[in-house]
């Protein structure tokens, strides 16, 4: 069946650091792809997405690329800050009926 | 919009007892879905509802587990008897669509219950 693999955290940054959580999927076909934050306390939230090959979701400084070639939609930031400190869910649709299927979620912390 | 409401916001209860978990999707999605998050298994699919139909039930862990929805504003999930292993935080989300590329599934601030 379809599958989302993360890397596993948690990520631990410096304020300003580059970030990269890793994302690869395993499915038959080609779906829209999909990042969701969790900030502590509260729900997941959409971050970013991509629908097709090459395709690039950004929002928040926050970008990635949906590789077709790697089967991969790695998550980046060029500066974290304290406040981007929460879990990061990568996650996969074929749209229609079907449902998302999430990672198991990385967490990042960011220290001043 | 207020967003997808849950309650309650926490819920604590001991062994053998009923939970009623409380969910008010956002007006006029047609998709509802029922999630548990555990450090363990991460975020499951429980159910979804489309129209307040039950479209798939599989995540629903076991008989002692129930969802209803009985119209387009509430769904109920409720575990009777309740044991420690259902602890976790359950979330409600809903969407216009079951998951598709168009379209965002938004999430309540979740439930935490604890059973002791």
């Amino acid at each position: 069946g379809d599958s989302v693999t993360q890397m596993e955290g948690p990520v631990t940054l410096s304020e300003e650091a580059f970030l990269t959580i890793n994302c690869t999927y395993t499915a038959t076909g080609y779906p829209s792809l999909f990042w969701y934050v969790q900030y502590p306390g509260e729900g997941l939230q959409l971050l970013l997405k991509a629908t097709k090959a090459d395709d690039k979701g950004s929002n928040k400084g926050f970008e990635a690329t949906y590789r077709k070639e790697t089967t991969s939609f790695h998550l980046e930031k060029g500066s974290v800050q304290v406040s981007d400190s929460a879990v990061y869910f990568c996650a996969l649709s074929f749209g229609g009926y079907s449902t998302l299927t999430f990672g198991k979620g990385t967490m990042l912390l960011v220290s001043p | 919009d207020a967003g997808v409401i849950q309650s309650p916001r926490h819920e604590v209860t001991e062994m053998g007892q009923e939970v009623t978990l409380r969910c008010k999707p956002i007006s006029g999605h047609d998709y509802l879905f029922w999630y548990r998050q555990t450090m363990m298994r991460g975020l499951e699919l429980l159910i979804y509802f489309n129209n307040n139909v039950p479209i798939d039930d599989s995540g629903m862990p076991e008989d002692r587990f129930s969802a209803k929805m009985p119209n387009a504003s509430f769904s109920t999930l409720k575990i009777q008897p309740s044991e420690p292993r259902d602890s976790a935080v359950y979330f409600c989300a809903s969407s216009l669509t079951a998951g598709g590329s168009t379209d965002t599934q938004y999430f309540g601030p979740g439930t935490r219950l604890t059973v002791l």
